[in-house]
């Protein structure tokens, strides 16, 4: 079936240790993101991709790396996770980062930093 | 620069009734406009988008929206609610011109009596 994954569905962290959130489509959109979503504050985003190979700071990017060696994955790093990073984390996908091209969500990752 | 405001938190109605979600952008260019569905520990899904094409825009599930510029407007609405409505729903603006700028609203989430 056509769409994104996410991996872990949910995961509890120690603060300070390292966590690699995934996210893989199969539709070959072009540009990828990465929101959190958390109480009251709708969807903000961490990081983005307009094509393999290049990635953007969004919204909210501090304690946060991606990196998109091919056109499926687009991997969010945490290098050091901290409490504030508790929140649920979509991937999305559109055909391209223009205004126009409706997104593609995956199903998010909870992620709760003790 | 743009930006979404969903008037209402907490919407209630009963079944069988009509559902108003409002929503007010704030747009330097040419918007366009998303409605996005989440049901309790799911991913978003697209309702419906306006890109200045008709003003008025019928999506999935009975929902349809209008676009109203002069009121910069782009309220949700749908005849009749059904229990299976009960979700948040996040409006979304972003412009024609730009990449990768995509602005949510905080949610509004409908409870639909029986």
């Amino acid at each position: 079936i056509a769409g994104i994954t996410q991996a872990p569905t949910s995961q509890i962290l120690a603060a300070g240790r390292r966590m690699t959130l995934r996210c893989t489509q199969d539709m070959r959109h072009n540009a990828m993101y990465w929101y959190r979503q958390d109480l009251g504050l709708g969807l903000r985003l961490i990081h983005y991709s307009n094509t393999a190979g290049t990635t953007g700071k969004g919204e909210v990017p501090d304690g946060y790396s991606v990196s998109r060696a091919n056109t499926d994955d687009f991997p969010l790093t945490l290098a050091s996770a901290v409490p504030s990073q508790t929140s649920v984390y979509f991937c999305a996908s559109s055909l391209s980062g223009e205004g126009y091209n409706e997104q593609f969500f995956g199903p998010g990752t909870r992620l709760t930093v003790l | 620069a743009q930006s979404v405001t969903q008037l209402d938190s907490h919407v209630s109605v009963s079944e069988g009734t009509p559902v108003l979600l409002r929503c007010n952008y704030s747009s330097s260019y040419s918007p366009s406009l998303f409605w996005y569905v989440q049901h309790p520990n799911k991913g978003l899904q697209l309702l419906l988008k306006y890109t200045s094409a008709a003003t008025l825009v019928k999506g999935i599930n009975g929902f349809e929206a209008e676009f109203k510029k002069s009121e910069t407007s782009f309220h949700l609405t749908k005849p009749s609610a059904h229990m299976s409505d009960a979700a948040e729903y996040f409006c979304v603006v972003s412009d024609l011109g730009n990449f990768n700028k995509f602005y949510f609203g905080s949610g509004t989430k409908l409870n639909v009596k029986p």
